[in-house]
């Protein structure tokens, strides 16, 4: 079955500057890559998610770049403020299985 | 979109006893799935429920253990049986692969 493997497990920046978080998959067939951001005691919040035909995708300050070849995806805050600060996870799947896979979670704080 | 609701929120139990929580989604889906967080921990698949089949369990999870019922496409049950400290975790359940409950705090003493 699929594993996600996601590096680092903590990350601490400054604000404004970038952070990035890393995720590998084994599962050739998955074709579907969404990030989460958790804060303290609240549910799992979709932020952004790509799909295996393309290779990158942006929203304002959220990217997310996917390499189908090397089996891996990240995620890149730019201009990271304090409410950037969550874990966040990664997550493969098929599209058409529904089912999710997490990685570990890398708890990300900003620093003011 | 779709909005769940989750309850109860959190619940403490005496071991030996069961618990059922239930989500609540305000459209029809074909399958919803229940998640386990444990302590600082990744989200694991429980279970896939699906309305008239008996529900997948993943590797490591069992029927008698976690039972779930899903009557209708609107509402899924899931319960923690026969209790241990080692269940004490969230509990969650999700749709669509974007939205989830707002989990179920167990603490099992």
């Amino acid at each position: 079955g699929e594993n996600v493997e996601q590096h680092p497990s903590t990350l601490s920046v400054q604000e404004g500057d970038s952070a990035v978080i890393k995720c590998t998959y084994s599962d050739s067939a998955s074709n579907y890559f969404p990030w989460y951001k958790q804060e303290l005691g609240k549910r799992p919040q979709l932020i952004i998610d790509i799909r295996s035909n393309v290779g990158e995708k942006k929203d304002q300050r959220i990217a997310v770049t996917l390499n189908k070849t090397a089996k891996h995806f990240s995620l890149h805050i730019t201009e990271t403020q304090p409410e950037d600060s969550a874990v966040y996870f990664c997550a493969a799947s098929h599209v058409r299985a529904q089912k999710l896979v997490f990685g570990q979670g890398t708890r990300l704080t900003i620093n003011p | 979109s779709a909005v769940i609701s989750q309850k109860p929120s959190r619940d403490i139990c005496q071991r030996g006893t069961s618990l059922t929580i239930q989500c609540q989604v305000d459209s029809q889906v074909t399958m919803m799935f229940w998640y386990r967080q444990q302590p600082g921990q990744s989200l694991t698949l429980i279970a896939t429920a699906n309305q008239g089949s008996e529900a997948t369990y993943e590797s490591g999870f069992v029927i008698d253990k976690f039972p779930i019922s899903r009557p209708n496409l609107t509402f899924s049950t899931l319960t923690v049986s026969n209790m241990s400290p080692e269940d004490s975790s969230i509990y969650l359940c999700s749709v669509d692969k974007a939205f989830f409950g707002q989990g179920t705090r167990l603490t099992v003493v």
